[in-house]
C-alpha cells in the first residue's frame, strides 16, 4: 500500500495568496483527518471527516481555512488568503472507523511557508 | 493551560541507557493513551497504545498510565541510535481511530552512539 499521499511536499507562497493542500487517504479507509504542526503549539486537529462528511471542524482557526472531501479518495485543505502565521507542517491522516482501537495513519506532511 | 503537557526536551542520552518520557493531562474523560514516534521530516507513526490505567510492554518499550495522577510514561530500555526521534503522547476519549486526538508538543530524543 502506498500509504497516505500528500501534495505538495513543500509550498512557499506570499501573504495573501491562496494555498491548496491535497491528500489521498489509504484505499478503503473511511475517516480522514487534517492536522497542523508548529513548534509552539504542537500537533493540532483542524477537521475530520467520516465517510466524506465533516464531523468536527472546531479546530479550523478561522474562515480563511476550508476543507472538502468530494469523494473517498481525495481531500483538500484551502487557505485563502494566506498569512505568515499559517506557516506550519500540515498533515493528513486516515483510518478505518469500523476497527476499534485502530490507528490513524499519517502522511508525510506539507511544509507551508508564507512570506 | 493545555489539555496535555509534555516536556519538549531536547533529551540526549548515551546508547544503552534507559529513557523515560512523560506527559500529564487534565481531561479525566481520556481513556486511550498513545505514544507516536516521529522521525525528522516524516509523519507520526503509532508506537503503542494503552487503554485506561496500567502497563503495556512491547519489546524494549513500556507504556504506563496512571489515571489517578493523570500521568503517562514511556520507557525505552537499551536505547539505540535508531530510537532518535520526536516522541509525541496523544490521548482520546474513545476509539482513537475515529476520534479527535489531543497531542502533547513532543519530546525530541537523541541517542548518542
Amino acid at each position: 500500500d502506498a500509504g497516505v499521499i500528500q501534495s505538495p511536499r513543500h509550498e512557499v507562497t506570499e501573504m495573501g495568496q491562496e494555498v491548496t493542500l491535497r491528500c489521498k487517504p489509504i484505499s478503503g479507509h473511511n475517516s480522514l483527518f487534517w492536522y497542523r504542526q508548529t513548534m509552539m503549539r504542537g500537533l493540532e486537529l483542524l477537521i475530520y471527516f467520516n465517510n466524506n462528511v465533516p464531523i468536527d471542524d472546531s479546530g479550523m482557526p478561522e474562515d480563511r481555512f476550508s476543507a472538502k472531501m468530494p469523494n473517498a479518495s481525495f481531500s483538500t485543505l484551502k487557505i485563502q488568503p494566506s498569512e505568515p502565521r499559517d506557516s506550519a507542517v500540515y498533515f493528513c491522516a486516515s483510518s478505518l472507523v469500523e476497527r476499534d482501537s485502530d490507528t490513524q495513519y499519517f502522511g508525510p506532511g506539507t511544509r507551508l511557508t508564507v512570506l | 493551560q493545555k489539555e496535555v503537557e509534555q516536556d519538549p526536551g531536547p533529551l540526549s542520552v548515551p546508547e544503552g541507557a534507559i529513557v523515560s518520557l512523560n506527559c500529564t493531562y487534565s481531561n479525566s474523560a481520556f481513556q486511550y493513551f498513545m505514544w507516536y514516534r516521529q522521525y525528522s521530516r516524516k509523519g507520526p507513526e503509532l508506537l503503542m497504545y494503552t487503554y485506561s490505567s496500567g502497563n503495556k510492554e512491547d519489546g524494549r518499550f513500556t507504556a504506563q498510565v496512571d489515571k489517578s495522577s493523570k500521568y503517562i510514561s514511556l520507557f525505552i530500555r537499551d536505547s539505540q541510535p535508531s530510537d532518535s526521534a520526536t516522541y509525541l503522547c496523544a490521548m482520546s476519549e474513545s476509539n482513537f481511530g475515529n476520534e479527535k486526538l489531543t497531542f502533547g508538543t513532543g519530546t525530541r530524543l537523541t541517542i548518542i552512539p
